[in-house]
């Protein structure tokens, strides 16, 4: 059975901090690995990872994919307040499937 | 671009009653999906539409869920009747392709009583 997995699943930070947040995946069919960060509403798209090793970065936000080892991270430097959210990582299949793992809550504290 | 347009944003009704939800897609995007969100889960499919073909419902509980994209482009989800664990949120997402990135529309919170 496909499935996604994160890890932690909450975490509590300061301002100023980095922080890593994983994921696994077990995905037949693999196309792409994609993240999303969810406030109170919708999931709003972040990266799409498709090729190994290549890191796609994104102001303090960057992200790489291992397909051999079959994990994501997304990494976040200098947290601030407004990057409090629910992360969650998303494996697209060929068939078109997305499946999402349960997330990751993330509290950045001033 | 006007995102995923959802209504109505919240819902409360009692049990056994029938719900419906309506999804307008991004302009132009085949492929539109509906999402199951409980409080603390990721969302989970309940069914994907490529045009206005179903071509994935095996996660939608066919007893009492159903929905149809008639023109390939919005779509209605209807529960009937609503049960007390129906109570979540309900998330609409297109996309331009199956290979692309999907865009979430803001969700519809079912509370039912």
């Amino acid at each position: 059975e496909d499935k996604v997995v994160q890890s932690p699943l909450s975490l509590v930070v300061h301002e100023g901090d980095t922080v890593t947040l994983n994921c696994s995946y077990e995905v037949t069919n693999f196309r792409s690995l994609l993240w999303y960060k969810q406030e109170k509403k919708a999931p709003t798209f972040l990266f799409m990872l498709t090729s190994s090793g290549i890191e796609k970065k994104s102001g303090r936000l960057s992200s790489i994919l291992d397909k051999k080892e079959l994990f994501s991270i997304l990494n976040i430097t200098a947290t601030q307040t407004g990057d409090s959210a629910v992360y969650l990582c998303a494996v697209l299949g060929n068939t078109g499937k997305l499946i999402f793992g349960q997330g990751t809550t993330l509290q950045v504290k001033p | 671009e006007a995102g995923v347009v959802q209504s109505p944003r919240y819902k409360i009704i009692e049990k056994k009653q029938p719900v419906a939800f309506w999804c307008n897609p991004i302009s132009g995007h085949n492929t539109l999906y509906w999402y199951l969100q409980n409080l603390g889960q990721g969302p989970e499919l309940l069914i994907r539409y490529e045009n206005e073909e179903a071509v994935d419902d095996s996660q939608l509980p066919k007893d009492r869920f159903s929905a149809e994209r008639l023109k390939g482009v919005d779509s209605t989800l209807k529960i009937q009747p609503a049960e007390l664990g129906d109570s979540a949120v309900y998330l609409c997402a297109s996309s331009s392709n199956r290979g692309s990135p999907l865009h979430f529309g803001n969700g519809t919170r079912l509370t039912v009583t």
